[in-house]
């Protein structure tokens, strides 16, 4: 079993849709988790970071956590074209070390 | 300012070269990081380099060889590289090794090496 799952793409949606990405991952002592974003031929960027049970809202994004289950998902609402990229989850599992998903490749057509 | 700065953007060298990647913060970041990307991957953890000790080597070859000379600067010196390690190399920092909001890491443009 891989540390960090991510469901497998790639992912299509319309322009205007919600998008859901989802992870689990392993390790119950993970602490932080984080969502980048990739565009093709870039490095990655931080979208989103949560450390606490429940939902975290910034924008058009919102990173659900649920430790019980070992799973923590990103919603794009109104998604958007420039929105395609792929998507990393990302979970620290200790101090120091960021363990990658494969990543979810998300297109979004007008 | 929250860039991290990587030299050379490209670099193609032959396996019996010498080269080295440079990495560059300065945002205060007390941990910084190197990633080996292949195309369609996700980031693959090398080293990590916390109050300028090596913290993390995720068993990498030793023709790999990483120096942090400060707390800003992070360099990988490699030599004697195989094709197979053509890749995007990543560097990042964070600030500081520990959880949450401080593990954030800001991620430099990479630099895409090519081992003839």
């Amino acid at each position: 079993q891989k540390e960090v799952e991510q469901n497998s793409g790639p992912l299509s949606v319309p322009e205007g849709a919600i998008a859901s990405l989802n992870c689990t991952y392993s390790d119950r002592g993970s602490q932080s988790f984080f969502w980048y974003r990739q565009y093709s031929g870039k490095s990655p960027e931080l979208i989103m970071f949560i450390y606490s049970n429940g939902d975290k809202e910034d924008g058009r994004f919102t990173a659900q956590l649920n430790k019980a289950s070992q799973y923590v998902s990103l919603l794009i609402r109104d998604s958007q074209p420039s929105d395609s990229a792929t998507y990393l989850c990302a979970v620290n599992t200790n101090a120091g070390k960021s363990t990658f998903g494969d990543g979810t490749t998300l297109t979004v057509k007008p | 300012d929250t860039e991290v700065t990587q030299t050379p953007k490209h670099l193609v060298m032959g396996m019996t070269n010498k080269k080295s990647l440079k990495c560059e913060q300065h945002m205060g970041h007390r941990a910084m990081y190197w990633y080996k990307q292949k195309a369609k991957k996700p980031p693959e953890l090398m080293f990590v380099y916390s109050y300028e000790k090596l913290s993390i080597n995720e068993s990498v070859p030793s023709r790999f060889s990483p120096e942090c000379p400060n707390s800003s600067l992070l360099n990988l010196h490699l030599h004697a590289l195989q094709p197979e390690d053509s890749a995007l190399y990543l560097c990042a920092s964070s600030q500081d090794g520990g959880t949450g909001a401080k593990n954030i890491q800001y991620f430099g443009a990479g630099t895409r090496l090519s081992v003839l």
